[in-house]
């Protein structure tokens, strides 16, 4: 079975600086994908971004960039020029290619922005 | 547009009760996925489905069922509850194609077991 581990259950970080989560994963697969998703007070799940473990290329989707280690088994996730609206539970998540499409997600981490 | 669809957005009920949740998917998606969300917890994956029929189980209790109907709309069925049981229940939904990954979800439904 694939587990998810974020090791970070809290950070902060200034607004308009950088920050980085991280996250790593066991698993036996070549063949999944990675997500992080982004859970605001709300309780709202949103997709933050997401990587094809086929792809060398990091993800990136704006101020969000993803540093993929597939040999490590980390997938870290970096957040430039932090806002407020970045205050929020963010979680790491993997989904096999091939054994079912469910989601196994990390515990979680905290971030907290200070203006 | 559309999104994933559940209601209730709150429920309380007593223990030994039972419990209907449901989950409208985004119009076409095909697949329908269950997770609950304990407090302070991450999302547990519990059921899900394809075309009605079932398609994945995780860590789904006895007491609780689930099934999809034609319209793919999903209900989730949980009975003799538990104060154990109180957590918000996610649903989501994605369109099973080849290369695509994402699955979209609802806003939860909140239960709350007294």
């Amino acid at each position: 079975a694939q587990t998810v581990t974020q090791s970070q259950p809290e950070m902060s970080v200034q607004e308009a600086e950088t920050v980085t989560l991280s996250c790593t994963y066991d698993t036996s697969e070549s063949d999944y994908y990675l997500f992080w998703y982004k859970q605001p007070p709300s309780r709202q799940m949103i997709l933050v971004i997401r990587q094809e473990a086929y792809k060398q290329q990091n993800a990136t989707e704006n101020r969000f960039s993803v540093n993929f280690q597939k040999a490590a088994k980390s997938f870290s996730l970096k957040i430039s020029d932090s806002q407020l609206g970045d205050a929020a539970m963010y979680f790491c998540a993997y989904r096999s290619e091939n054994a079912g499409n469910m989601l196994t997600f990390g515990g979680g981490t905290r971030l907290m922005v200070k203006p | 547009a559309a999104g994933v669809i559940q209601s209730p957005r709150h429920l309380i009920k007593e223990k030994r009760e039972t419990a209907t949740l449901k989950c409208y998917p985004i119009p076409r998606h095909d697949t329908v996925y269950w997770y609950q969300q304990g407090p302070g917890q991450d999302p547990q994956f519990l059921i899900s489905f394809y075309e009605k029929m079932q398609s994945d189980k995780g860590s789904i209790p006895d007491r609780f069922s689930a099934q999809q109907f034609s319209d793919y709309h999903s209900e989730l069925n949980m009975s003799s509850l538990e104060l154990g049981d109180s957590a918000l229940y996610f649903c989501a939904s994605s369109l099973t194609v080849t290369g695509n990954t994402e699955a979209f979800f609802g806003q939860g439904t909140r239960l709350t077991v007294v």
